[in-house]
């Protein structure tokens, strides 16, 4: 076990919707990352949130978008889902702001959209 | 477009067997990861690697950083089940992590 959190594990949706997806980093940790897995594309960064704040961006969608918040949970929304939105969102956490902070990666999130 | 390019993709060994996996770039890193990742879970980090030329040792499992900083390896001897899994290597370049990127893995599976 981590220490890190996400839900839902497990979230089927339509073409067209929007979701949510949750984390909690490990107690003390600041940095929290969202990744995207998927068979055909890999395991890609796509945004870095520090202390609130965005810290570095990587290939995320404009239809998506992330915060994190005072209590440091951070959310990943999706909108406008599209068929090849389905993957596996990871989220992870790190003490530190600076790049290669050991990162601990939740259990994951698998996205259907049908 | 940054590529990382890891080979096998794919390795099937017997177990006490020797291996090594190769990630391989035209890119020059700061910094790389290897990372493990099994079914239906997260990656979980096994080394960072900063220097050229630099071989760390993780038990069974030796990494090594190559001089140029642009290729990586990673030797697991006399392999056991426990070491199935997805191998990922990740590299940065620069400071920020928006300059992070991942190969694409190679699946191991140590057969007992």
């Amino acid at each position: 076990d981590s220490g890190v959190t996400q839900t839902p594990k497990h979230l089927i949706t339509a073409t067209g919707q929007r979701v949510t997806l949750r984390c909690s980093p490990r107690s003390g940790d600041l940095s929290v990352y969202w990744y995207q897995q998927s068979l055909d594309q890999g395991l890609q960064f796509l945004i870095q949130y520090y202390n609130g704040e965005e810290r570095a961006k990587g290939n995320i969608l404009e239809r998506f978008s992330a915060q994190q918040f005072p209590d440091l949970h951070s959310e990943l929304n999706l909108s406008s889902l599209e068929l090849g939105d389905s993957a596996l969102y990871f989220c992870a956490s790190s003490g530190g702001a600076g790049s290669f902070y050991e990162q601990y990666f939740g259990p994951g999130t698998r996205l259907t959209v049908t | 477009t940054q590529l990382l390019e890891q080979s096998p993709q794919f390795l099937s060994i017997q177990e006490g067997e020797n291996l090594t996996v190769y990630c391989n770039s035209s890119s020059v890193f700061s910094s790389l990861q290897w990372y493990r990742q099994e079914p239906g879970e997260g990656p979980v980090l096994l080394v960072t690697v900063v220097t050229g030329g630099e071989v760390k040792k993780l038990k069974r499992l030796t990494f090594q950083f190559g001089d140029a900083r642009k290729d990586s390896s990673l030797h697991i001897t006399a392999a056991q089940p426990g070491d199935t899994g997805l191998y990922l290597c990740a590299g940065l370049r620069g400071t920020s992590y928006d300059k992070v990127i991942f190969g694409p893995g190679t699946s191991l599976s140590v057969i007992p």
